[in-house]
């Protein structure tokens, strides 16, 4: 039973536009939601994270919504650049359990 | 920031053989480190939770007895992969979670690239 859902396997962006990631979860016990950026060959880096307290969390460039109706969350990066072009991983853990990921979905920045 | 290393970043082994991978934390005590197992493709799978000081908490289907967790101190955790088997080849990363921060945050290791021939 997978919890945490990234429905996308990859995603193209124009440089300079908006690239958005999705995430669906099932567990409503979710509390802190996160989002990780992968390279090939290394470990995952933490980009952002929320928690179910609020809606909305930004930093910089990067921005994660939180809809707890919905069980969705999503990432947005503005403007996409060349470098943003990685893996990047959702996921969820209840208070400081265990870190629930989903599959992962591949962006590609395009010039 | 907090750094993770693993070692060796890469390792190549007969079959049949064991491995043992390094975690540690360089600049933060870590009680708890994590072990994940990255598939083609295919997420992060937790494969055991490792506490300083106690036994390791295995995710269902991980074989506890093939995948040994060693946290002997807060700043090093080890998994050793034994009697190795051309399946068990994967990218292998570990995380640890700051003591002093306390933050659901994890902090990642480079990974370590496995390859049973």
């Amino acid at each position: 039973d997978q919890q945490v859902k990234q429905n996308s396997p990859s995603l193209s962006v124009q440089e300079g536009r908006i690239s958005i990631l999705n995430c669906d979860y099932t567990n409503s016990m979710f509390d802190y939601f996160l989002w990780y950026k992968k390279y090939p060959a290394e470990g995952p880096t933490f980009l952002i994270s929320i928690s179910s307290i609020k809606d909305k969390n930004e930093d910089g460039r990067f921005t994660v919504f939180l809809n707890k109706s919905a069980k969705h969350l999503s990432l947005h990066i503005v403007p996409s650049q060349p470098g943003d072009s990685a893996v990047y991983f959702c996921a969820a853990s209840v208070g400081d359990d265990k870190i629930i990921f989903g599959k992962g979905t591949r962006l590609h920045i395009l010039p | 920031g907090a750094v993770v290393s693993q070692h060796p970043s890469r390792v190549i082994c007969k079959s049949g053989t064991s491995v043992k991978i390094e975690c540690r934390s360089l600049d933060f005590q870590a009680t708890t480190m994590f072990w994940y197992r990255q598939f083609p493709k295919k997420s992060l799978m937790l494969m055991a939770t490792s506490n300083e000081g106690s036994k390791a908490t295995y995710e269902q289907g991980v074989e506890k007895d093939k995948f040994l967790i060693n946290h002997a101190s807060l700043t090093l955790s080890t998994l050793t992969v034994t009697s190795a088997h051309p399946e068990d080849s994967s990218f292998y990363i570990c995380s640890a979670r700051d003591d002093i921060v306390g933050s659901y945050e994890q902090y990642f290791g480079p990974g370590t690239r496995l390859t049973v021939t």
